[in-house]
């Protein structure tokens, strides 16, 4: 079965500092991967996501994130991290790389910017 | 830029009420979706809607759940006799030919009292 871990559930970070959001997944096959993020009392707005294509996409808000199938990791990262990045960040996946609908999400973790 | 409602945004029942919870998907989506988050804990999903039936259901929408497209704009979420333990956020996302590019709506904080 696919499942994703994502590594830390509170992450901490400077404004202007590297972010750098963990993600690692389990699929017997080809997978779709995906970011979402989701503000303070706000749904899931899709941040970027992998369908086979490039290894490395680039979303909104600065964000990018690398397929490593060696790694079997999809980590999100942005450069320079904004006091408005503050958010929760869920990685997610698509069983059998979209044939079927359902997404399987991870814990979520949470980012803080500190001034 | 078009995006999926869900209404109400907050609802509060008594244990063993019936509620619906409302979604208006992007217009020309063909794929419908209920997930839900309980709180502290990850976004599960419960069901997906294509063709005006079920497609896929999770361990989690057993017999209190239904879902329906009564028109050509709502989709909804019934859950006959509400439980404690359905007290969630609830989300309805869509996909149009792109399946797997789900858009999510702002969800339904659900509280079973």
């Amino acid at each position: 079965a696919q499942s994703v871990t994502q590594l830390g559930s509170h992450v901490s970070v400077s404004e202007g500092a590297l972010v750098l959001l963990r993600c690692n997944y389990s699929s017997s096959v080809p997978p779709y991967l995906f970011w979402y993020v989701q503000y303070p009392n706000q749904g899931l707005q899709l941040l970027l996501k992998y369908t086979s294509a490039a290894t490395l996409v680039k979303g909104i808000n600065g964000f990018e994130a690398e397929f490593k199938k060696s790694e079997t990791s999809f980590h999100l990262t942005k450069p320079s991290a904004h006091m408005r990045d503050a958010a929760e960040y869920f990685c997610a996946v698509t069983p059998l790389g979209g044939s079927q609908g359902n997404l399987i999400f991870g814990k979520g973790t949470k980012l803080s910017v500190k001034p | 830029e078009p995006e999926v409602t869900q209404t109400p945004s907050h609802q509060v029942t008594q244990m063993g009420q019936e509620v619906i919870l409302r979604c208006v998907p992007i217009s020309n989506h063909l794929y419908f979706y209920w997930y839900r988050q309980i709180l502290g804990q990850k976004v599960e999903f419960l069901v997906s809607f294509y063709n005006n039936e079920i497609s896929e259901k999770s361990e989690i929408f057993d017999d209190q759940f239904s879902v329906e497209r009564p028109d050509g704009s709502n989709f909804t979420l019934k859950i006959r006799s509400t439980k404690l333990e359905d007290s969630a956020m609830y989300f309805c996302a869509s996909s149009g030919r792109v399946r797997e590019t789900q858009y999510f709506g702002p969800g339904t904080r659900l509280l079973v009292l």
